[in-house]
């Protein structure tokens, strides 16, 4: 089946504008994180969902950014007054699930969105 | 604060070599660690590890958990120039409450395999 998808693949903005990024999961997954990945690090912990719920959103940097799941399967990052320090690639996973078990709760990633605030 | 720490930062070797790649861990309720490869964009799933001393492995790439001194390696057997790539180190646990999903990434170890 089709994997992780998110659009836009790149976005340039002006700082101070609104931006919106998606994420399509895998078909039957319930579970949804976004991180976000600067050059030469490894991906950040964002948000993650379970259902239509935020899990976790302890990764959210500041009260700029937002991110909503409303059905339980596409999910929007929302950053408002954008900043040059949040260009990054915004990378988002999706789990069957992401429970507390040990096992079965590998993430698989889409291609990430590259963003560029100018 | 859950942390990973991988080494080395950036390897170069050429192709028949074999490279361990590390990874050391200190996470709250250790629940499992998983390795992924990134080339471009998007990290692709190689293992998943929960129980310590059990090797998994898939074709030339093998990993090994020790959960009693916090790390992990990843073996890479007759490299190829198609395993250049970066590997990341990520671990899941539970600091409490009901919080299980996060992953917490190494800064990730650039592999450049030369012909």
């Amino acid at each position: 089946g089709a994997g992780v998808s998110q659009t836009p693949s790149n976005k340039v903005t002006e700082k101070g504008k609104y931006v919106e990024l998606r994420c399509d999961p895998i078909s039957g997954h319930t579970a949804l994180y976004w991180y976000r990945q600067s050059l030469g690090q490894g991906p950040e912990f964002l948000i993650y969902f379970q259902g239509t719920g935020a899990a976790d959103d302890s990764g959210l940097p500041n009260d700029r950014f937002f991110a909503v799941r409303p059905e339980g399967s596409v999910s929007t990052l929302k950053i408002q007054r954008t900043e040059r320090g949040d260009s990054a690639v915004y990378l988002c996973a999706s789990s069957l699930t992401a429970g507390p078990g040990r096992g079965t709760y590998e993430q698989y990633f889409g291609p990430g969105t590259r963003l560029t605030v100018t | 604060e859950d942390k990973v720490v991988q080494s080395p930062l950036s390897l170069v070797v050429h192709e028949g070599d074999t490279v361990t790649l590390n990874c050391s861990y200190e996470v709250t309720n250790f629940r499992s660690l998983l390795w992924y490869k990134q080339e471009k964009k998007a990290p692709t799933f190689l293992f998943m590890l929960t129980s310590s001393g059990i090797e998994k492995k898939s074709g030339r790439l093998s990993s090994i958990l020790d959960k009693k001194e916090l790390f992990s390696i990843l073996n890479i057997t007759a490299t190829q120039t198609g395993d250049s790539a970066i590997y990341l180190c990520a671990v899941r646990g539970n600091a409490g409450g009901t919080s299980y999903g996060k992953l917490t990434f190494g800064q990730g170890t650039i592999l450049t395999v030369h012909p």
